[in-house]
């Protein structure tokens, strides 16, 4: 597709579960950021990845929270044993890199997940 | 951290232009300063890029001074549809994660 995909859009789970975050960056993008924002918040970087090298996890609030990549393609980020306070969107970014890139953002619409 | 700080909050009347001011006082030589806009239950978009003096596109300008310790985000004759968060970033989409700060929220009133 042209932009930036996530899925689901909305998601309600109860308390305790785990949840799986979806991200479909932009074809040839091999930046990728997730970004949690609370209600009427800013957006809380969480984890990137860039291209080969070791994903920055260095805003992860938990060990609850965990992201994957596929080479330069798909991430999931995943929630276990949710909690209220984990109410927010989940907001995904990929951005183009290498020579000539200024690191222009491309985001997606959001995962908007509820906790019961 | 944020690398940026910026007014919590503005409002105008429709048809004024409005500039927000951003101060980042640590920009680094390979950093580009980035504005987004976001509206409610929506991703952030883009709305103008720029690394010194001035830029201007469709819908805003973007001023820099020569020390680029700051900037500042000009939209003309603004519209009720301008009311949304606005987001100065500062990075190079290098090694180092690009960190939105708390934004601007610009109220609108006809």
């Amino acid at each position: 597709g042209a932009g930036v995909s996530q899925s689901p859009s909305n998601k309600v789970t109860e308390k305790g579960k785990d949840v799986e975050l979806r991200c479909d960056p932009i074809s040839g993008h091999t930046a990728l950021y997730w970004y949690r924002q609370r209600l009427g918040q800013g957006l809380e970087f969480l984890i990137y990845f860039q291209g080969n090298s070791a994903p920055d996890k260095s805003g992860l609030p938990s060990d609850r929270f965990s992201a994957e990549r596929t080479g330069e393609s798909v991430s999931t980020l995943t929630i276990q044993r949710t909690q209220q306070e984990d109410s927010a969107v989940y907001l995904c970014a990929s951005s183009p890199m290498g020579q000539g890139s200024t690191g222009e953002l491309f985001f997606g619409e959001g995962s908007r997940l509820t906790v019961l | 951290l944020a690398k940026t700080t910026q007014p919590i909050s503005m409002d105008s009347y429709e048809g004024q232009e409005v500039n927000i001011t951003c101060s980042h006082n640590n920009i680094a030589t390979n950093d580009y300063i980035t504005w987004y806009q976001q509206f409610p239950s929506q991703g952030p978009r883009f709305i103008i890029q720029g690394y010194k003096t001035k830029v201007t596109n469709e819908v805003a300008s973007l001023f820099i001074p020569a020390d680029r310790k700051s900037s500042t985000l000009s939209l003309p004759r603004v519209s009720l549809s301008d009311t949304a968060v606005y987001y100065c970033l500062v990075g190079d989409g290098g090694n180092t994660p690009l960190v939105f700060g708390k934004g601007t929220r610009l109220s609108v009133i006809a």
